[in-house]
């Protein structure tokens, strides 16, 4: 099974920051990697699928990047409403599985 | 504009079997997506559960697959869910998700395991 480790489990940021997150799969996975976006108390919200595709109506301050077994999440100019949990998933291969997520809080 | 709703109990007891129900508006279940489960724990990650085709094919997670049923009615609009022998690790938020990208997502339901 292939494993997701999301670096760093949480990050302190103010606006206006870029803020990077990074997911390292524990093998090769080509760029089939989703990133998804949590409010507190809401469902997730799909972000960015096939590592850079932005999904309809997603912010272009998000922006994926990645292949193999690296991928990185950046926002640039963070903004009041992007403060969240953010996931990323892979689904190379069964059992998709998902990162531990990213929590970002203000500063 | 394809719409998920969870429902079922929201009190399971130990050793008993989960169910929960997604009723979905907007697209027919019985339509080319693949239906998917996700839970969450309390202040936790996100598990992949598994994902089922109008056509009974169903793909799990190995963790679960011994006690899991997933299932389509294709007559109701609904996508099912049970999960038997629960224990308090069962404990989580239940999210039904349109396809495999899990592009759209129910608002979840909290399932708690306790007697």
């Amino acid at each position: 099974d292939v494993q997701m480790t999301q670096s760093p489990s949480s990050l302190s940021v103010s606006i206006g920051d870029r803020v990077t997150i990074t997911c390292q799969a524990s093998q090769d996975i080509n760029r089939d990697l989703s990133w998804f976006q949590q409010k507190p108390g809401k469902a997730p919200k799909l972000l960015i699928s096939g590592t850079s595709t932005l999904q309809t109506g997603v912010s272009s301050r998000f922006s994926g990047s990645g292949s193999g077994t690296i991928f990185t999440l950046a926002i640039n100019s963070l903004q009041p409403e992007d403060l969240a949990t953010y996931h990323c998933q892979h689904y190379y291969s069964l059992p998709y599985s998902f990162g531990q997520g990213t929590k970002l809080e203000i500063k | 504009q394809v719409q998920l709703q969870e429902s079922g109990p929201g009190l399971v007891k130990p050793s008993g079997t989960l169910s929960v129900t997604c009723n979905v508006s907007g697209v027919s279940v019985s339509s080319t997506y693949w239906w998917s489960w996700v839970r969450q724990p309390p202040g936790g990650g996100l598990e992949w559960i598994g994902e089922v085709f109008h056509t009974g094919t169903i793909y799990s997670n190995p963790s679960l697959r011994t006690r899991l049923t997933l299932s389509i009615d294709g007559s109701q609009n609904q996508v099912s869910l049970r999960l038997a022998s629960v224990t308090a690790a069962d404990t989580a938020i239940y999210y039904c998700a349109l396809d495999s990208g899990l592009t759209e997502w129910g608002p979840g339901i909290l399932v708690t395991v306790s007697s």
